[in-house]
């Protein structure tokens, strides 16, 4: 299967704790993207890459959230400091820069867990 | 900014009967606009979408959506679904000059009995 893939699938943690989540697009992609779903709303954007450069990110992006695309790869979620309130499924998503074509392929998602 | 409004949250139907499920954004531009469907324990799949062209589109599994400019709607059908169909549908768009960001609707859950 050479779809989006991230891990860890699950994550559960301690109010407080540090987490961090991969993903890694489809091979060819060159956007990449972050959105956060939580239970019976539909997913909501958190930032957006293009190559290694962060072009967009959503004002729900607080401080605590950082995202990375070091060599324009994979990518990493980092939320510092979890509060219950970022308990949610964590979705990556990636597509391929065209024109008239610019379709996001999404991941199975990562769901946090703050005790 | 853009907007999605998904008027049903639950539908509940019988195996042959007819879908239709409804899509409103807000934006004021040209937009792109997909359906995705999460089926139980799945991730996210594109169904269909609509970039320009003939406003009426067909996906996967016999689903088809109408783009209709005037009424901001981009409505799913589907003439008879199955028990396979169950599942969350979500109707997102994406303004071409909004960014690139999808803004999705609150989803749709859908049950077909057997």
């Amino acid at each position: 299967d050479t779809g989006v893939s991230q891990n860890p699938r699950h994550k559960i943690t301690k109010r407080g704790q540090n987490v961090t989540f991969r993903c890694d697009p489809i091979s060819e992609h060159n956007r990449l993207y972050w959105y956060r779903q939580t239970l019976g709303q539909g997913p909501e954007f958190l930032t957006y890459f293009q190559n290694e450069a962060q072009l967009e990110k959503s004002r729900l992006l607080s401080d605590r959230f950082s995202a990375e695309r070091p060599k324009g790869s994979f990518s990493t979620l980092e939320i510092q400091r979890t509060e219950q309130g970022d308990s949610a499924m964590y979705l990556c998503a990636s597509s391929l820069l065209a024109p008239g074509s610019d379709t996001q392929y999404f991941g199975p998602g990562t769901r946090l867990t703050v005790l | 900014a853009q907007s999605v409004s998904q008027h049903n949250h639950h539908v509940i139907l019988s195996e042959a009967a007819s879908l239709e499920l409804g899509c409103n954004y807000s934006y004021g531009g040209t937009v792109n606009l997909f359906w995705y469907v999460q089926y139980p324990g799945q991730h996210l799949q594109l169904l269909l979408k609509y970039f320009s062209g003939d406003p009426l589109v067909k996906g996967i599994k016999g689903f088809e959506a109408e783009f209709i400019k005037s009424k901001f709607s981009f409505n799913l059908r589907k003439p008879s679904v199955q028990w396979s169909d169950t599942a969350e549908y979500f109707c997102a768009v994406k303004g071409v000059n909004a960014g690139n960001m999808l803004t999705f609707g609150g989803g749709t859950r859908l049950m077909v009995k057997p």
